[in-house]
């Protein structure tokens, strides 16, 4: 199990740029998510997908964010353009059934430093 | 509005002494209490986790203890190890979501074990 597969690790870029982060889940789950780890506000949820449908978008903090899952082993979490106060580690997350009592399993996450 | 609470931000313990993390919930719909477990440089991890219907659980050193009628669970870590240093984070999830990832999270306890 090569567990949840993020890149890039980390990223950093000016503001005004287009950032992409890449998110490839644990074969075989259902349900992926993106979360946004940061000292004030902590893991916010951003946005998940059930079977590559989004399901919930309203934690996405503006429409310069944007995420998608063309097929069940990718996604990606676009920001256009980036702005210094999206500096966070970004997290995708994936869980078999989607189910209340599903464990989420983290990648490593993405540490993007907008200047 | 929070709608979990958790206490302390920070805990210091000596080796093997008793590490205890508490989180105070208010939505009563919560229905999975999970708890993560984050080092540095890692993604959050599942560690133990309780449904409502229990009071206790327990996993090797890890007990998660739940008060329903006071809307409180908490974490003890028994014999705590220099190894068991890192960030907790409690979580709650509503189950009509039927989905993980619409958990709520505490802010976190960075827990420091001193050899």
């Amino acid at each position: 199990d090569a567990g949840v597969i993020q890149s890039p690790r980390h990223e950093v870029t000016e503001m005004g740029q287009e950032v992409t982060l890449r998110c490839k889940p644990i074969s075989g789950h259902n349900s992926l998510f993106w979360y946004r780890q940061t000292m004030m506000r902590g893991l916010e949820l951003l946005i998940y997908f059930n079977n590559n449908v989004p399901i919930d978008d309203s934690g996405m903090p503006e429409d310069r964010f944007s995420a998608k899952m063309p097929n069940a082993s990718f996604s990606t979490l676009k920001i256009q353009p980036s702005e210094p106060r999206d500096s966070a580690v970004y997290f995708c997350a994936s869980s078999l059934t989607g189910g209340s009592d599903s464990p989420l399993h983290f990648g490593n996450g993405t540490r993007l430093t907008v200047t | 509005q929070q709608q979990v609470k958790q206490s302390p931000q920070s805990l210091i313990v000596q080796k093997g002494g008793i590490s205890i993390i508490n989180c105070a919930y208010e939505n009563t719909a919560f229905d999975y209490f999970p708890w993560y477990q984050q080092f540095p440089g890692k993604g959050p991890a599942l560690l133990i986790a309780i449904r409502p219907d229990v009071s206790e659980k327990k996993e090797g050193r890890f007990t998660i203890s739940f008060n329903k009628s006071a809307k409180q669970f908490s974490l003890h870590i028994m014999d705590s190890q220099p190894g068991d240093s890192a960030t907790y984070f409690c979580a709650a999830s509503l189950s009509y979501f039927t989905n993980a990832g619409k958990s709520t999270f505490g802010d976190g306890t960075t827990l420091t074990v001193k050899p």
